[in-house]
Order: C-alpha cells, then structure tokens, then sequence
C-alpha cells in the first residue's frame, strides 16, 4: 500500500465549474498536509498546506481535512484553463516526521 | 528573493560518467531533499539531510550519492551505477523536521538525460 494514493485522472471540468481532488494517506501519525499544483515541466508550487480537521479557504482555494477518515481534498472554485496543472498531495510522516510522502498527482483538464 | 537555485537546468551524461547536480538555498532552511521524478509519476525521495554534516538514505538512493558541508549546499552526485538516470531531479528545503507545520519548497529542477 501506498502511503498517499490519489487518482491519476485525468480529470476534466468545464470553465467556471468546481474541481474537486481527493487524497488518501495511511500513517494515520500525520499531522501536515499539503496541496502542490505542478505544471508540465515545471517545478511544484505550494497552494495551500492544512493541519486541523474540517475546512480551510484561500481564495477559490478549500482544502479540507478528515483525520479519522485519513482523508485529504482539494475544491477548485470557477475553475480556470490556467487551472490546468497536475495537482500532488504532500502529507508529512507521522511515524517519519522527517519525510513527506508525495501522491502520483491528479491531472486536471479545465475545458475553455 | 530568497529561494532555492539549482543548476544546471538541463545535462547530459555519458555512459560511465558520474554527474554531479547543484542546489543551494538562501532561506537558512536546516532540512533538504532530493527527489527524482518520471514522466507522468509522483516524487519519489532519494536522499535528505537534517543537518549539517548530516544525511540519510531515502526510498530509491542506489546509484546516487550526497554531501551536505554547508547548510547553503546538498549537491546530488549521480554515478555511472544508476543504470537509468534519465529524469526530473528536484531540490527541496524546509525549516527544521520537528517544525511539523513547515511546507516543502522547491528549486526549479534540473532535466537529466544520457547521451
């Protein structure tokens, strides 16, 4: 088993609809959690990072958390064509809190 | 700005050659990592370091090799050992490791391929 697993997709919504991207993680130790987006070629960039249960909001941006469930989402409000990226769930190891433990990443299509 | 530089962005290598990749960071960031990443593939941990003077194996460290003298500096050595070098290699940084809060933060990567 995995230690983050998401789904590879991709996944495709039209301009202006929510995207939403799931993450699931098995060291139920974790405490930190974090969304990358990474565009072909490119190097990962922060989005939003989450370490308490339930839901936090940046911008069109909401991450939310449910450590009993051990999982980890991602709601991309008006989704935009820039919006078109692979998106990694980081989680930080509990047992290993010196390792973060990266997902294969969700590729998603927003359609123009 | 602070950030973290590596270089170069693209290199070749030629069979039994050993190449080594740079990074360095000026966010005085104590941990650092090196990942590899294939196409279509997640990150996959090669080596990090706490400390100076300090590093640790991760999940796929054959045929690669590090050296962590200054906290600026984790360069990545890929020797003539790791048979199938051709990736995305990416640098990381993050305040201290009990720091449980601290995201990763990324250089910009460096393209490997053989000759």
């Amino acid at each position: 088993q995995k230690e983050v697993e998401q789904n590879s997709g991709p996944l495709s919504v039209p301009e202006g609809a929510i995207a939403s991207l799931n993450c699931t993680y098995s060291d139920r130790g974790s405490q930190s959690f974090f969304w990358y987006r990474q565009y072909s070629g490119k190097s990962p960039e922060l989005i939003m990072s989450i370490y308490s249960n339930g839901d936090k909001e940046d911008g069109r941006f909401t991450a939310q958390l449910n450590k009993a469930s051990q999982y980890v989402s991602l709601l991309i409000r008006d989704s935009q064509p820039s919006d078109s990226a692979t998106y990694l769930c980081a989680v930080k190891g509990g047992y290993n809190f010196n390792k973060f433990y990266f997902g294969s990443g969700t590729k998603l299509n927003v359609k123009p | 700005d602070g950030g973290i530089t590596q270089s170069p962005k693209y290199l070749f290598r030629k069979e039994g050659q050993n190449v080594t990749l740079s990074c360095e960071q000026n966010l005085n960031h104590d941990a650092m990592y090196w990942y590899r990443q294939d196409p279509g593939q997640g990150l996959r941990l090669i080596y990090y370091s706490q400390i100076v003077n300090d590093f640790q194996k991760g999940d796929i460290a054959e045929g690669y090799s590090v050296s962590r003298e200054k906290k600026e500096s984790f360069p990545l050595t890929v020797t003539s050992a790791q048979k199938n070098p051709t990736a995305f290699y990416l640098c990381a940084s993050t305040n201290p490791p009990n720091w449980d809060n601290q995201p990763q933060h990324f250089g910009d990567g460096t393209r490997l391929s053989i000759l």
